[in-house]
């Protein structure tokens, strides 16, 4: 299993950006993804999950309406857009596999794409 | 919510640790997982449902526990072991992270 994470870097607050993670190893449209972010010295904070079919999303109260989760099962890859960004956004974000389609705990790990947000 | 404690825990190799996750709900067993964190590295699944060890976790790791106070014991401590640990509440869209405890050579 393999996540490689892209798309971070320093952008203004109220700015947008978009994360990706390209998946291999295992068969992709057969799993959950989640987001989960590390704030620089802090704990982990889930940031949001979708379904193998994305059917079923969830997201943590702190980015509803500001971050949309998708994926491309045809492409494997996992993505995040993330608008409306505040200073609180920045963290190292991780892109993780569900140990199933939906609602399990997060079996593999990337190793993270650091978004920092400040003018 | 998911409260941790100790926050740090000081222990020499070889010694038995042993971290406590206590929630402000119940929270089933099938859908508590408890991951581990070396400096620099991304978290590593360790337990998850049923308390199960993850693929390649040495039996030394241990979870117990049920309702609402949950338990990580590491039997004999190896070097390797001293790390950051989080439970973790999962299932559906009530996921919460503890605020992790630091296992430190003392």
């Amino acid at each position: 299993v393999q996540l490689v994470e892209s798309g971070g870097g320093l952008v203004q607050p109220g700015r947008s950006l978009r994360l990706s993670c390209a998946a291999s190893g295992f068969t992709f449209h057969d799993y959950g993804m989640h987001w989960v972010r590390q704030a620089p010295g802090k704990g982990l904070e889930w940031v949001s999950s979708i379904s193998w079919n994305s059917d079923t999303i969830g997201y943590a109260g702190s980015v509803q309406g500001r971050f949309t989760i998708s994926r491309d099962n045809a492409k494997n890859s996992l993505y995040l857009q993330m608008n409306n960004l505040r200073a609180d956004d920045t963290a190292l974000y991780y892109c993780t596999k569900d140990e199933g389609g939906w609602g399990g705990s997060n079996e593999h790990w990337g190793q993270g794409t650091l978004v920092t947000v400040s003018s | 919510v998911l409260t941790q404690s100790p926050g740090t825990l000081s222990l020499s190799p070889g010694e038995r640790a042993t971290l406590s996750c206590r929630a402000s709900q119940s929270v089933s067993t099938s859908y508590l997982a408890w991951y581990q964190q070396r400096p620099g590295q991304a978290p590593r699944l360790l337990i998850y449902g049923e308390s199960r060890r993850a693929t390649g976790i040495p039996d030394r790791f241990r979870a117990s526990g049920s309702g609402t106070d949950f338990t990580l014991t590491i039997s004999r401590l190896d070097p390797e072991d001293f790390a950051v640990y989080y439970c973790q509440q999962y299932g559906g869209t009530s996921i919460a992270f503890g605020g992790g405890t630091k296992v430190e050579i003392k």
